[in-house]
């Protein structure tokens, strides 16, 4: 079956600290990888996306993950944390032939303190 | 200008009763999805339609139905409604399969049964 696993359910960080928030999925060919972020109360929001070409990509406001094809991961990096990224993240994972269905992960909490 | 809007916002009724929420985009998208959000924050799909077709049907209780008036709208009527459909439900759209297929989130509907 397929599925997206977030390691790390809640996550606390001082401002300025870096985060890697760990996202793996099972095999199923080819597939669309992105983050959304979902801030208190607001709808989700695209941070990054991968679809084919460089393995590291950039998203907005620092992000970036790093698509590791051997490993099925794509884990989401920031150098240095904000307390305005306090906020839910979601990896999510569109496998080729479903229609462009998104397979969303448990979600990370992200709390960043001053 | 909203791009995937839904109305209402929050939605508290009885149990027993039936509800719709709506949903429009305004981005020309071909394809349209509900999707659930539960208490523990995990996004998992309910329906897809694309031109007003349903191409996608998850395990989903037949309570739950959707209509597709135009490409442009995918309403949610939920009949005898349960405890357990309280929940935050997302609309979301997305270009056509092939084209970059990343799925824009309306700002979601709080359902609240009591």
């Amino acid at each position: 079956a397929q599925s997206v696993s977030q390691h790390n359910h809640h996550v606390i960080l001082s401002e300025a600290a870096s985060l890697e928030l760990g996202c793996n999925y099972s095999y199923g060919g080819t597939v669309n990888l992105f983050w959304y972020v979902q801030y208190p109360g607001q709808h989700l929001q695209l941070l990054l996306k991968y679809f084919s070409g460089d393995p590291l990509v950039k998203g907005i406001k620092g992000f970036e993950a790093e698509f590791i094809k051997s490993k099925f991961s794509f884990n989401l990096r920031k150098p240095s944390v904000q307390w305005s990224d306090t906020a839910e993240y979601f990896c999510a994972v569109q496998y080729t032939g479903t229609a462009s269905k998104l397979t969303f992960g448990t979600g990370t909490r992200l709390q960043v303190t001053l | 200008d909203t791009a995937v809007s839904q109305t209402p916002k929050y939605l508290v009724t009885q149990m027993g009763n039936d509800k719709s929420i709506k949903c429009e985009q305004n981005l020309g998208h071909d394809t349209m999805y509900w999707y659930k959000q539960d208490s523990k924050k995990f996004l998992k799909i309910m329906f897809s339609y694309n031109n007003k077709e349903l191409i996608i049907n998850e395990t989903v209780p037949n309570r739950f139905s959707p209509k597709s008036p135009d490409k442009a709208h995918l309403n949610l009527h939920i009949n005898s409604l349960e405890l357990g459909d309280s929940a935050v439900y997302f609309c979301a759209s997305s270009p056509p399969t092939g084209a970059f297929t990343e799925a824009f989130f309306g700002q979601g509907t709080r359902l609240t049964v009591v």
